[in-house]
């Protein structure tokens, strides 16, 4: 299973974009990138799965460059309600479910 | 869509007790997870089912933890006898090969005291 790597923790203030890179140097050829956003006292939350190039949904967007050695979470024109832990995840996708390894995650603190 | 239920919420128990978590996954969801999550880390996988089969419980301990996952839906995990480093919360999250990534519970947080 790849390891990732993320930055401990971002400051932002509201309605600017954030960026979140994470690393993973040894990721597979059957590997997908996924992230997730996690709040206080509640389960972490899918936000966006991507496989190579980019990906974009209505919270989120997802880059992924050639070598898919990295990816990058853009998160556009964040609010005080987007301070959350942040989970980059690389793992295979079976048939049926998923197989993924959790680091510490980015704590991302958006201020007033 | 009906998220993944969990209870108890909480839970507060002396060491050496027992202790039973349940979970219900989302309805036709195969695949269904068991995460511990100790304060300030990441959630950690314990065990994996796919319908009512184990697929990994490699990182169980398997001396004090069971889980099960009779008829293929809810499930239980159990903690016999628990010690102070089981303090953590434990997640239930379950997948379906149709969407990507996991729903997880809102979890229950255990302290052992």
């Amino acid at each position: 299973l790849a390891k990732t790597t993320q930055p401990i923790s971002m400051d932002s203030y509201e309605g600017q974009e954030v960026n979140i890179t994470c690393s993973h140097n040894n990721i597979a050829t059957n590997d997908y990138i996924t992230w997730y956003q996690q709040f206080p006292s509640q389960g972490p939350r899918f936000i966006i799965q991507g496989y190579k190039t980019k990906v974009t949904n209505e919270v989120a967007s997802l880059f992924i460059p050639a070598d898919r050695k990295s990816s990058t979470l853009s998160l556009p024109r964040v609010s005080l309600s987007d301070t959350a832990v942040y989970y980059c995840l690389v793992g295979e996708v079976p048939a049926g479910g998923f197989k993924t390894i959790f680091g510490a995650g980015t704590r991302l603190f958006v201020k007033a | 869509e009906a998220g993944v239920a969990q209870s108890p919420r909480y839970k507060i128990i002396e060491k050496r007790q027992s202790v039973a978590f349940w979970c219900n996954p989302i309805s036709g969801h195969a695949t269904l997870y068991w995460y511990q999550q100790i304060l300030g880390q990441g959630p950690k996988l314990l065990i994996q089912f796919q319908n009512n089969g184990v697929v990994d419980d490699s990182q169980l301990p398997k001396d004090r933890f069971s889980a099960e996952r009779l008829k293929g839906v809810d499930s239980t995990l159990k903690i016999q006898p628990a010690k102070l480093e089981d303090s953590a919360v434990y997640l239930c999250a379950s997948s379906s090969k149709t969407r990507g990534g996991y729903t997880f519970g809102s979890g229950t947080r255990l302290t052992v005291v």
